[in-house]
């Protein structure tokens, strides 16, 4: 079965400093989707970044951005001039095609006015 | 409309009640889902439907029960639940034959069980 760990339950990060979340995944398929989805709180789990394991480049939207080494099975996301409105549980999840989702135990993330 | 609703928003329920949870999305998307999901913690799958039809039971007690009149809705009906039931109740959507398998999530119904 597919696991995704998430090793950081909690971080936290100055407001405009850049901070990283890591995640690293165990699977034997070759095509699958990452994803980070960022759940803050008392409010809707929204998705903030996909990766497709084909694509050799890192997915990027404005200031988050992924590292994603396929052969290290590693799948960090990078927040940039971190915000206040960055304060959130992120979740790393796994999907490949008619497969549920497998999601991380999460990372609660501090940012610090 | 990217968005998946969900009604209602809190519930509070003695253990000998009936209630039922109810989720909509208008995207056209035909995988609907039901997570239940505690305090700091990532969603728990209980039930996958896809095109209509039941495919997916996560081993969830009986006292849930899950029910797709179209493609558009998804109810979660609830009786003689545990105070241990009490969670977000998250509902999710997808389309089956989009590659990428993102899913859209609903703000959840925070369910406490007296």
């Amino acid at each position: 079965a597919q696991t995704v760990t998430q090793s950081q339950p909690e971080m936290s990060v100055q407001e405009a400093e850049t901070v990283t979340l890591s995640c690293t995944y165990d699977t034997s398929e070759s095509d699958y989707y990452l994803f980070w989805y960022k759940q803050p709180p008392s409010r809707q789990m929204i998705l903030v970044i996909r990766q497709e394991a084909y694509k050799q480049q890192n997915a990027t939207e404005n200031r988050f951005s992924v590292n994603f080494q396929k052969a290290a099975k590693s799948f960090s996301l990078k927040i940039s001039d971190s915000q206040l409105g960055d304060a959130a549980m992120y979740f790393c999840a796994y999907w490949t095609t008619g497969n549920q989702f497998y999601f991380g135990t999460g990372t609660s993330l501090t940012v610090i006015p | 409309d990217t968005e998946v609703t969900q009604t209602p928003k809190h519930l509070v329920m003695g253990m000998t009640n009936k209630k039922s949870l109810k989720c909509e999305q208008h995207m056209g998307h035909r995988a609907m889902y039901w997570y239940k999901q505690k305090a700091k913690k990532p969603p728990e799958l209980m039930f996958v439907y896809s095109y209509e039809k039941l495919s997916i039971n996560e081993s969830v007690p009986s006292r849930f029960s899950p029910e797709c009149p179209n493609s558009s809705l998804l109810n979660l009906h609830l009786h003689a639940l545990q105070p241990e039931d009490s969670a977000l109740y998250l509902c999710a959507s997808s389309q089956p034959t989009r590659r990428s398998g993102e899913q859209f999530f609903g703000p959840g119904t925070r369910l406490t069980v007296l």
